[in-house]
């Protein structure tokens, strides 16, 4: 079964530093989403690409926080400097365009721990 | 006012009874109505969606829909151990089908 890959699974680090988040998903599907779960809450909407093109980026926080995808296929997640607020667990998603269920596809996810 | 609005719980129901879960929302616009499951440190995955008012049943499963008072709820009958998990309401925001909003969620515990 066609799965949404991301990684890392787990990623440390200090404040300050940067960190990236890749995304592979589903063949066939052209809309591709970065959510962002803070533990106990549910997750929030990061961006929204349909292809290469971002549809939605408005909770996406610009100053430190940039996502593409180049080729509309994989995407990458960067944040940079990290501070101790983001750590979460970022949630990559895809779907078919052409759904009519608008199911959403979940990866597993990646779990960032800022110290 | 929250998008999407649920209570976090947690919710603790005994083994082989209906398990209710509540959601409201706030876009009147709103067509399309989800609820995902979530085990902890998982991903969410879909187990319903409904698009007009009533109820629509898929096994232990019922999802609910009143458009008029802006809720959507699920019942699980027979709960199940196994169904102890976060369950996430989402509805599709301004962007249309294929743009979610999810609500806090709410944590069910099935007591065997």
């Amino acid at each position: 079964e066609a799965e949404v890959a991301q990684s890392p699974r787990y990623k440390i680090t200090e404040k300050s530093q940067a960190v990236a988040f890749w995304c592979d998903p589903i063949s066939g599907h052209a809309t591709l989403y970065w959510y962002r779960q803070i533990l106990g809450q549910g997750p929030e909407l990061l961006v929204q690409f349909q292809d290469e093109s971002v549809v939605d980026d408005s909770q996406l926080p610009k100053d430190r926080f940039s996502a593409e995808r180049l080729k509309g296929v994989d995407s990458t997640l960067k944040i940079q400097p990290a501070e101790l607020g983001d750590s979460a667990m970022y949630l990559c998603a895809s779907s078919y365009s052409g759904s009519n269920t608008g199911e959403l596809f979940f990866g597993e996810g990646s779990r960032l721990t800022v110290l | 006012q929250k998008e999407v609005e649920q209570n976090s719980g947690p919710l603790s129901v005994p083994e082989g009874a209906i398990a209710s879960l509540n959601c409201t929302y706030s876009d009147r616009g709103s067509q399309s109505f989800f609820w995902y499951r979530q085990y902890s440190g998982k991903s969410p995955e879909l187990i319903m969606f409904i698009y007009s008012n009533g109820d629509k049943e898929d096994g232990r499963f019922t999802a609910q829909l009143n458009k008029a008072s802006q809720y959507v709820s699920l019942l699980i009958r027979d709960s199940q151990p196994s169904d102890s998990a976060t369950y996430l309401c989402a509805v599709n925001g301004k962007g249309g089908a294929q743009k979610l909003v999810f609500g806090q969620g709410t944590r069910l515990t099935i007591n065997p």
